[in-house]
């Protein structure tokens, strides 16, 4: 039973555009999150974080809004460029479970 | 520029075959993790090790064993390859102390095929 979920197995956005990558969770002990961006034949590379003492959190174009009470976190990407096309994996986890849990992935296409 | 290598990029073994794969980091990082990337399913952790000679099961551990002899390398064993082990296989490793606050550092991945 997967406890982090991203229902969308690919999202297609124009570059220039704003990019909306969406992650659900079910465990409400989890209170850290994290975004990886994964390229073809290269391994995930960590995006960005937030914690769940926060809403939001902010870094260059990319942004992580959390949603405590919808148990509902999403990564803005603003303006989205052709390099930010990769998967996009959600993570959570809880300081009792000692690892994090993973999303099924995100394909963003960013067209020229 | 910190580095986690895993030792094949791709990997064809036959059903039944002892198969190893190797991930070194360069990091001196603490926490070493195994991962299984299967499409729809996402990362799913098989062991994970906070110090040498120590490892933990992660959530799909059957079929896989580990060894973590020195503190930079973390092996992988398929005692027994079968074909529903055919996926990507990811090393990562983390610094010390709760593995579930920190970032971790991935590796390129093994495509393994089992035949």
């Amino acid at each position: 039973d997967q406890q982090v979920k991203q229902n969308s197995p690919s999202l297609s956005v124009q570059e220039g555009r704003i990019s909306i990558l969406n992650c659900d969770y079910t465990n409400s002990m989890f209170d850290y999150f994290l975004w990886y961006k994964k390229y073809p034949a290269e391994g995930p590379t960590f995006l960005i974080s937030i914690s769940s003492i926060k809403d939001k959190n902010e870094d260059g174009r990319f942004t992580v809004f959390l949603n405590k009470s919808a148990k509902h976190l999403s990564l803005h990407i603003v303006p989205s460029q052709p390099g930010d096309s990769a998967v996009y994996f959600c993570a959570a986890s809880a300081y009792n479970f000692n690892k994090f849990y993973f999303g099924s992935g995100t394909k963003l296409n960013v067209k020229p | 520029d910190v580095k986690v290598t895993q030792s094949s990029r791709y990997l064809v073994k036959r059903t039944g075959e002892k198969v190893f794969l190797e991930c070194v980091q360069d990091m001196d990082h603490e926490n070493m993790f195994w991962y299984r990337q299967d499409p729809g399913l996402g990362l799913r952790l098989i062991y994970f090790s906070y110090d040498v000679k120590m490892k933990e099961k992660g959530d799909i551990p059957e079929g896989y064993s580990v060894s973590r002899e020195k503190k930079e390398r973390f092996s992988l064993i398929l005692e027994s390859a079968s074909t529903n082990q055919t996926s990507m296989y990811l090393c990562a490793s983390s610094f010390r102390g709760r593995a579930s606050y920190n970032e971790q550092f991935f590796g390129p991945g093994t495509r393994l095929t089992v035949l």
